[in-house]
């Protein structure tokens, strides 16, 4: 089983729609965790981190279950730039040189 | 520099070279990543280095791939006798400190023929 599991998608959805990622983390012991956003033949850039109690920033909201060892990406109002795949990343020790990525979930939003 | 520097951008190597791959990472950062992203996949970790020091090496595929950064800030990775395998994007990342956001270059693109 791998480490950090996501439905590749593609999601495809029109402009404004809601759209939600989930991905789940088979080890319980995982630290802290994040979501990536990485756009076509780019490097991979920091779109949040996620905290035990939820945040949001601006139209992305950002959850996590620890639980049931799952973690959520919510974008309301989808505009075309949202277009990317974004990477579930958690991190395994406190001392953060443990991070595990998954393979991405692929948005395209269309007009 | 503003980011963090790779070179080169695209590399193709025969099957059997040895390439080196050369990052730059922001100046003053500690922390040092190397990760291998092949097509449709999600970066994997390779090595760890803090400062001059590599604290981790666990993912380095095979003992053809060797990474150094000698004096704490730019890092070499150097595969030898390249696969095919070996194709894929070489992404180098740092930080500040360890729990710092990663700052990833745009890595360098290897394709082995």
């Amino acid at each position: 089983r791998k480490e950090v599991e996501q439905d590749p998608g593609p999601f495809n959805v029109p402009e404004g729609a809601t759209v939600a990622f989930n991905c789940t983390y088979s080890n319980s012991a995982s630290q802290s965790f994040f979501w990536y956003r990485q756009d076509c033949r780019k490097e991979p850039k920091l779109l949040m981190s996620v905290y035990s109690s939820g945040n949001e920033d601006g139209r992305f909201t950002a959850q996590l279950n620890r639980a049931s060892q799952y973690i959520s990406l919510l974008i309301r109002d989808s505009k075309l730039s949202d277009s990317a795949t974004y990477l579930c990343v958690v991190n395994l020790n406190q001392a953060g040189t443990a991070l595990i990525f998954g393979k991405g979930t692929t948005l395209s939003v269309s007009s | 520099g503003a980011g963090v520097s790779q070179s080169p951008r695209y590399k193709v190597a025969k099957r059997g070279q040895d390439v080196a791959l050369r990052c730059d990472p922001i100046s003053g950062h500690v922390s040092l990543f190397w990760y291998q992203q092949a097509l449709g996949q999600g970066p994997e970790f390779l090595t760890y280095f803090q400062n001059e020091a590599q604290l981790d090496k666990s993912g380095l595929p095979s003992d053809r791939f060797f990474a150094e950064r000698p004096e704490g800030s730019v890092s070499t990775l150097k595969i030898q006798r390249t696969q095919q395998e070996d194709s894929a994007v070489y992404l180098c990342a740092s930080s500040s400190i360890t729990t710092d956001s990663l700052h990833f270059g745009n890595g360098t693109r290897l394709t082995v023929t």
